[in-house]
């Protein structure tokens, strides 16, 4: 059974930082990209962030480009996301998500992790 | 304010058909596979539809999908209580260079 399981969300103040992880089983995560998408409290989805298989390919939207970095570790099948500059605007429930937007869609979604910036 | 443009809500009785639709424009929906996702109360979105039309893995045939220039559309027939949920449409934008989803729709089953 396939399983993205999020954890490193909480409250934070401004300015601080946060390190989300995403700990994948049940297939063969070094095959697949993966993305990051969140939804702030009674919002919609935004998309936040993809990498390749090989983290040769990395795309952010401009609302987070150079303040997150997503990384990935395939020797422990795991995804990552770190936020630093948090700002109250980035509030919301982070999802990792397996796949490309642009190619199948996210065909498996974590259960997200609640991030709160606020002071 | 979302690139792709939903009806903020759709409603209908049990047993009867609803579409929603989603609008954009050539850099997105003209150019690039529109998914679909289902997202009950309280959980994380669901994948319904993806290439525009082909319905994801375990996903009833009641649920379909289809795309005509820069709109896209989901249908859903045969309305149960349970399909009450908000629907995302999703897809890239090759001038954003950013993955971009509709601002959601939610459906009421009367």
């Amino acid at each position: 059974e396939v399983q993205l399981v999020e954890s490193g969300g909480g409250l934070v103040q401004p300015g601080g930082s946060l390190r989300l992880s995403c700990e994948s089983s049940g297939f063969t995560f070094s095959t697949y990209g993966m993305s990051w998408v969140r939804q702030a409290p009674g919002m919609g989805l935004q998309w936040l962030s993809y990498i390749s298989t090989t983290s040769d390919d990395i795309l952010y939207a401009d609302s987070v480009k150079g303040r997150f970095t997503i990384s990935r570790d395939n020797a422990k099948n795991s995804l990552y996301l770190q936020m630093n500059s948090l700002r109250a605007e980035d509030t919301a429930v982070y999802y990792c998500a397996r796949g490309r937007i642009s190619v199948a869609g996210y065909d498996y979604w974590g259960q997200g992790t609640l991030v709160t910036v606020s002071s | 304010q979302s690139v792709l443009t939903q009806p903020p809500s759709v409603s209908a009785a049990p047993g009867q058909k609803v579409t929603i639709s989603c609008s954009g424009s050539s850099s997105n929906i003209g150019n690039n596979y529109v998914s679909w996702y289902q997202q009950l109360p309280g959980t994380a979105p669901k994948l319904l539809i993806y290439e525009n039309n082909k319905r994801a893995s375990g996903i009833p045939d009641r649920f379909s999908g289809s795309k005509s220039d820069t709109s896209a559309t989901l249908g859903i027939t045969g309305l149960q209580t349970g399909d009450e949920a908000d629907y995302y449409c999703g897809t890239w934008d090759s001038s954003l260079s950013a993955g971009v989803f509709g601002g959601g729709t939610k459906l009421t089953v009367l």
